[in-house]
């Protein structure tokens, strides 16, 4: 069974840089894209970006861009999402999640992580 | 950025109703439209797929329907372990925006 393991939670001071994981298990892992999800307390969904391990290949909603850094290492079947200063408003849950169709960054997310809780406090 | 509304925001259904949730796009997306259902503390589950396609393992009292803009997730017997969050999502132009979400509850 494919699953993805996301990195424990976080608690951080504004200002200070992070970098939150999603390991994949399986021997499929550069062969799928994996974006990456934010929810923000009592909110939504909001798509922030995926990336296709097997060249690095990313693509960013315009609302992150600049904001975060999409990696991944294929070599250990691992996605990255990375910030270099941290806000208050990042405070959020993140998903990474997979889509349903190999080497397809549109197919619909059937596989996803458990979450990584980020919260920034001063 | 094409964006996703729902509605309604908020519904309360009885066990045995049918009920209806229906996502529109800013633009047409043809049938590239996915639903999730989201229960609290845990993650999102792809319910449906390019509008009306039911992912395996869901049950077949969830249907999908629509294309172009429009579009309807109807719960046939709600089940009390259907109360969630309830989201849509379009899979035609990154970004791949979501639709705010509609929260249903079991009376």
């Amino acid at each position: 069974e494919v699953q993805l393991v996301q990195s424990g939670p976080e608690v951080k001071k504004p200002g200070e840089s992070l970098k939150i994981s999603c390991k994949g298990s399986g021997n499929s892992f550069t062969n799928f894209w994996i974006g990456w999800v934010r929810q923000m307390p009592g909110k939504g969904l909001e798509w922030m970006g995926i990336i296709y391990p097997g060249d690095s290949d990313t693509r960013y909603s315009p609302s992150f861009q600049g904001q975060v850094t999409i990696s991944a290492d294929k070599s250990i079947s691992t996605a990255y999402l990375q910030w270099s200063s941290v806000r208050a408003s990042d405070t959020a849950m993140y998903y990474c999640a997979r889509p349903r169709e190999t080497g397809s960054s549109h197919a619909a997310f059937d596989i996803w992580g458990q979450g990584t809780l980020v919260t920034v406090s001063s | 950025d094409i964006q996703m509304t729902q509605s309604p925001s908020s519904l309360a259904a009885s066990v045995g109703d049918r009920v209806t949730i229906t996502c529109r796009a800013s633009q047409s997306i043809s049938h590239y439209l996915n639903w999730y259902q989201q229960k609290p503390g845990q993650a999102p589950k792809l319910l449906i797929y390019d509008a009306s396609t039911l992912q395996s393992g869901v049950p077949s009292r969830f249907s999908g329907s629509g294309s172009g803009t429009d579009f309807i997730l109807t719960i046939y017997s709600l089940q009390p372990e259907d109360s969630a969050t309830y989201y849509c999502q379009q899979s035609h132009t990154a970004p791949l925006n979501f639709g705010q979400g509609t929260r249903l509850e079991i009376k």
